[in-house]
């Protein structure tokens, strides 16, 4: 099992609509979670982190994070075509290091 | 620029030859993160250092690869006798001195890495 796995893609949603991104974690241990978001042939930017439980807003993103079901979510509201990139879930295993899923790529058509 | 800085941005070698890859964290920061991304694939972890002290190197290959983070100067990740499948984009993530454990980490711009 991979320690982080993220929702298959690519991922395709209308310029307006919600785009939901998901991603599944194997380490109980794991505390910290991160989504990144990376334009082809650029370096991942960090746009959200989450720590605790629950919702966290941020503009047009909502991470949300639920460890007894080890999942972590992105919402993006309002979607925009300059939101098309690739998604990168990242959790914070032992030792301070991240380990990432494989990517989601969204296009938001206009 | 404050971020964190890579260079070269781009990295041409032939079969058999040495790279040399240097990243500067950002001011204020003193852990330093690689990572290597294949085409079309997530970033995998290859090692954490702090100053003077490789903390986690779980992700390096046994061989060829290694790193150091000097106490002066920038981090470098070395990898000797380059093959084919060495071609990637190498990126350098730093963080902040761990007062709390979940400090996010910044990336670099990144060096690509083609093997010829």
């Amino acid at each position: 099992q991979k320690e982080v796995e993220q929702n298959s893609g690519p991922l395709s949603v209308p310029e307006g609509a919600i785009a939901s991104l998901n991603c599944t974690y194997s380490d109980r241990g794991s505390q910290s979670f991160f989504w990144y978001r990376q334009y082809s042939g650029k370096s991942p930017e960090l746009i959200m982190s989450i720590y605790s439980n629950g919702d966290k807003e941020d503009g047009r993103f909502t991470a949300q994070l639920n460890k007894a079901s080890q999942y972590v979510s992105l919402l993006i509201r309002d979607s925009q075509p300059s939101d098309s990139a690739t998604y990168l879930c990242g959790g914070e295993t032992s030792g301070s290091r991240l380990t990432f899923g494989e990517g989601t790529q969204l296009t938001v058509n206009p | 620029n404050a971020g964190v800085m890579q260079n070269p941005r781009h990295l041409v070698r032939r079969r058999g030859q040495e790279a040399r890859l240097r990243c500067s964290p950002m001011k204020g920061h003193s852990h330093v993160y690689w990572y290597r991304q294949l085409p079309e694939e997530g970033l995998k972890f290859m090692v954490y250092l702090q100053k003077e002290n490789i903390i986690d190197e779980s992700g390096m290959p046994k061989e060829r690869f290694s790193a150091e983070f000097p106490k002066e100067g920038p981090s470098i990740l070395r990898i000797q006798q380059v093959v084919r499948g060495d071609s990637a984009a190498y990126f350098c993530a730093s963080s902040p001195k761990q007062g709390r454990a979940n400090q996010p980490q910044h990336f670099g711009d990144g060096t690509r890495l083609s093997i010829l």
